[in-house]
């Protein structure tokens, strides 16, 4: 079945940047997103690739998709104590269906 | 604009009781989907609407879960005889043509 994985904890100091990976086992997968959950909150859409492109950047984020590892990942650069939050990998084949989530990175920030 | 809204934020019930979770989408969304996230744990999908009906219950975990939404805008997720495995954050999310899902800020429900 459709299945996504990511390591569940990372350490980055203020100012470096951090990169989250995650991997994906279902190849007609489309759309891949990045989402971010701060304590307490909802889900905020970050960004989102097309299964087609190789790169996006926007400001300080960057996603990276290898199709044929099936391999993302998302690069924060000039990580601020505000990036402080558990980021979650996940995919869909097409926007009718239903997303399918990792277990999400918690992101921690050191001085 | 609005976003999605849920209600009660909090819900507190005891074991074997009936619960019922509100779901307001996006004003014009026709696809509402709901997912439970456990603690430690990302979304998992219940079910999604296309207008009144379920296009997909696939994950409703058993016949205690039933969602409506009789009208295509707001939905109803119901529980009925509350376990405390049932303990989690309902999410809801709304998605117009052409456009990613939203979600809402969710409910979460203690099952004591």
């Amino acid at each position: 079945g459709e299945d996504v994985e990511q390591s569940l904890f990372l350490s980055v100091r203020e100012g470096d940047s951090s990169v989250i990976n995650c991997t994906y086992t279902d190849s007609s997968s489309t759309y891949l997103y990045w989402y971010k959950q701060e304590p307490g909150a909802g889900l905020q859409l970050l960004t989102y690739i097309f299964s087609n492109m190789d790169m996006k950047q926007d400001q300080r984020l960057t996603v990276l998709l290898n199709k044929k590892d099936k391999h993302l990942s998302l690069r924060i650069a000039d990580t601020q104590t505000g990036d402080s939050a558990i980021y979650f990998c996940a995919e869909t084949p097409n926007r009718d269906d239903k997303i399918i989530f990792g277990k999400g990175t918690r992101l921690h920030i050191l001085p | 604009g609005a976003g999605v809204s849920q209600t009660p934020s909090n819900k507190v019930t005891e074991k074997g009781k009936y619960v019922e979770l509100r779901c307001d989408p996006i004003s014009g969304h026709t696809a509402l989907y709901w997912y439970r996230q456990s603690l430690g744990q990302g979304p998992e999908f219940l079910i999604y609407f296309q207008g009144t009906g379920a296009a997909d219950d696939s994950g409703l975990p058993n016949d205690r879960f039933f969602a409506v939404r009789p009208e295509g805008s707001v939905s109803t997720l119901k529980i009925q005889r509350t376990e405390r495995g049932d303990s989690a954050v309902y999410l809801c999310a709304s998605r117009g043509a052409g456009e990613t899902q939203y979600f809402g800020p969710g409910t979460r429900l203690l099952v004591l």
